[in-house]
């Protein structure tokens, strides 16, 4: 069965950084592209970034400005977020997601909660 | 890049009713198109992927149509389960953007 944990999340003050970690299990880790996604509090869906399966290929939603960096460890079956100089509008929860064979997002983690505040 | 509309942003509708949910693409997207369903508190459902494609272990009473600029999720007759809010996205690109939206809610 396929599996996505999200872990990380926390409290952390306008202007820090935070580094989100996405376990994945129950499949060829490998073989898929993956994602992240992000929620604020009572908002939409909004798309961060993406992986493709040998790193080759990332991108990232314009807003974003360069301050997150996407990275996976395949040795590990593990997906990162690096966040820096963080906003109060980065407040959200952030899911990791895996790419399918027909390449949507088919399997999605519970979530992680990061809250940027003084 | 791409932008993702949806209408209505609120639908209210009974057991039963059919219900049509539109999402529009600020430019063609082939059908690079897919539909999900997420319920307070957990993560979003993947129903409809290639703007057609039901997903596995999704029931018939969802089908999606559409291509280029213009698409629908449609739900045959509307069951408790399906009270829900409802988002598109493209994808398959160098950006995936979702619509902001639709809730279903009960008349």
């Amino acid at each position: 069965e396929v599996h996505l944990l999200e872990s990380g999340g926390g409290l952390v003050k306008p202007g820090g950084s935070l580094r989100l970690s996405c376990a994945a299990s129950g499949f060829t880790f490998t073989r898929n592209s993956m994602n992240w996604v992000r929620q604020a509090p009572g908002k939409g869906l909004e798309w961060v970034s993406s992986i493709d399966s040998t790193s080759n290929y990332i991108y990232y939603a314009d807003s974003l400005k360069g301050r997150f960096t996407i990275s996976r460890d395949n040795a590990h079956n593990s997906l990162y977020l690096h966040m820096n100089s963080l906003r109060a509008e980065d407040t959200a929860v952030y899911y990791c997601a895996r790419d399918g064979p027909a390449v949507a997002m088919d399997y999605w983690g519970p979530g992680t909660l990061v809250t940027v505040s003084s | 890049d791409i932008q993702m509309t949806q209408s209505p942003s609120t639908l209210s509708a009974a057991v039963g009713d059919r219900v049509t949910i539109t999402c529009r693409a600020s430019q063609s997207i082939s059908t690079w198109l897919a539909w999900y369903q997420q319920k307070p508190g957990n993560a979003p459902k993947l129903l409809i992927y290639e703007a057609s494609s039901l997903e596995s272990g999704v029931p018939s009473r969802f089908s999606g149509s559409g291509s280029g600029t213009e698409f629908t999720l449609t739900i045959s007759s509307l069951q408790p389960d399906d009270f829900a809010t409802y988002y598109c996205q493209h994808y398959n690109s160098y950006s995936q953007p979702f619509g902001p939206g639709t809730k279903v809610e009960t008349k």
